[in-house]
């Protein structure tokens, strides 16, 4: 079945350094891809998304690129700072059946920044 | 984007009792999702549930554990039945919204149960 595997935290990172959360995945369709965040406490957020081979998504200073050919969709950040601390998962979406939409998440990806 | 809200936001529960969530939705939504975050752990979806019909649950989750109404196209409730402390977990509604592909999450429940 369609699955996402994210690279295991925790993440520590001082402020400024540059940031890259690995994901790949597994689907037997074309699947949408995502990026949520959850910061402490709260729901889920969505950062960004692509939905096809070579597009690139992009917000607040994130940007992943879709990549068929390794399957592959790695988060990045140029600067993180203290308030990018979360956790951050990986999901992937197949219209596949008739449920439409439904999301496959990674595992999450705890990330710190230390001032 | 949709703006969801879940009540109650926290409880704390003992076991053998239910607690019914509440998910609001700003605008008329086809689909809503239900989902479980056990401590540490990703998401896994409970049950997709569409107005006027029956819930479709996942493997592994019940009716009679996870029941769940769709009353309207902006509203849906999920019990939690007969608790115990492995149902300690964040309970989150997402709805679909924009495109087929994208959901937005609630700000979930927090759920602990003694």
């Amino acid at each position: 079945g369609d699955s996402v595997t994210q690279m295991e935290g925790p993440v520590t990172l001082s402020e400024e350094a540059f940031l890259t959360i690995n994901c790949t995945y597994t689907a037997t369709g074309y699947p949408s891809l995502f990026w949520y965040v959850q910061y402490p406490g709260e729901g889920l957020q969505l950062l960004l998304k692509a939905t096809k081979a070579d597009d690139k998504g992009s917000n607040k200073g994130f940007e992943a690129t879709y990549r068929k050919e390794t399957t592959s969709f790695h988060l990045e950040k140029g600067s993180v700072q203290v308030s990018d601390s979360a956790v951050y998962f990986c999901a992937l979406s197949t219209p596949g059946d008739n449920q439409g939409g439904k999301l496959i998440f990674g595992q999450g990806t705890e990330l710190s920044v230390k001032p | 984007s949709a703006v969801i809200s879940q009540k109650p936001s926290r409880d704390i529960c003992q076991r053998g009792t239910s607690l019914t969530i509440q998910c609001q939705v700003d605008s008329q939504v086809t689909m809503m999702f239900w989902y479980r975050q056990q401590p540490g752990q990703s998401l896994t979806l409970i049950a997709t549930a569409n107005q006027g019909s029956e819930a479709t649950y996942e493997s592994g989750f019940v009716i009679d554990k996870f029941p769940i109404s769709r009353p309207n196209l902006t509203f849906s409730t999920l019990t939690v039945s007969n608790m115990s402390p492995e149902d300690s977990s964040i309970y989150l509604c997402s709805v679909r919204s924009g495109s087929w592909d994208t959901q937005y999450f609630g700000p979930g429940t927090r759920l602990t149960v003694l």
